[in-house]
């Protein structure tokens, strides 16, 4: 079956312009993750959805980041008045259902660059 | 402040030896610890994980070993095939909670 899947692969933007990133998680699963990788870090939590509700949004910088999941399935993390700051990777994840047991499966990401 | 450290950024290691990687973390509520596996322009793969009741758990050239009173976890495969080379992330979910906090991850190259 088909995995997590995340357009554009690449987005390059300007400084204050807004941009959408949108995830595809597998089918079937309820739970949905973005995260976002720094060049030399590891992956950091945004936000996390179980089916169309934000269960946790902790990990939102700023209040020019929000994200979606209007039918509980596509997810779409929206950035305002884009930073350069904010160029990294933005990973989604998904996993069957919600919790600390569940395996997290990976999308290959966004490349935000912000100019 | 960072809960899950790894603090080597590379390792080297020639195929068919034992490539280790380590992994600490300063919350002494994590109680369930996963191994990813990320190669270049991919999203990183679920590899093994180790719940705190135990202190090993393996899948065939993989073994995990927890050391829960050094707060101390480590990856070993053996033996190293040149396929292994990639970044290696340790992680954690949260509190008990489902997101997952990462370490920086190590770089592993295994030259054949």
């Amino acid at each position: 079956g088909a995995g997590v899947s995340q357009t554009p692969s690449n987005k390059v933007t300007e400084k204050g312009k807004y941009v959408e990133l949108r995830c595809d998680p597998i089918s079937g699963h309820t739970a949905l993750y973005w995260y976002r990788q720094s060049l030399g870090q590891g992956p950091e939590f945004l936000i996390y959805f179980q089916g169309t509700g934000a269960a946790d949004d902790s990990g939102l910088p700023n209040d020019r980041f929000f994200a979606v999941r209007p039918e509980g399935s596509v997810s779409t993390l929206k950035i305002q008045r884009t930073e350069r700051g904010d160029s990294a990777v933005y990973l989604c994840a998904s996993s069957l259902t919600a919790g600390p047991w569940e395996t997290q499966y990976f999308g290959p990401g966004t490349r935000l660059l912000v100019l | 402040d960072q809960q899950v450290k790894q603090n080597s950024p590379s390792l080297s290691v020639q195929e068919g030896r034992i490539s280790i990687l380590n992994c600490d973390y300063t919350n002494s509520m994590f109680d369930y610890f996963l191994w990813y596996k990320k190669y270049p322009a991919e999203g990183p793969t679920f590899l093994i994980s180790i719940s705190s009741i135990k202190d090993k758990n393996e899948d065939g050239r993989f073994t995990v070993f927890l050391n829960k009173s050094a707060k101390h976890l480590s990856l070993h495969i053996v033996p190293s095939q040149p396929g292994d080379s990639a970044v290696y992330f340790c992680a954690a979910p949260y509190s008990g909670n489902t997101p997952l906090v990462f370490g920086k991850g190590t770089r592993l190259s295994v030259i054949a």
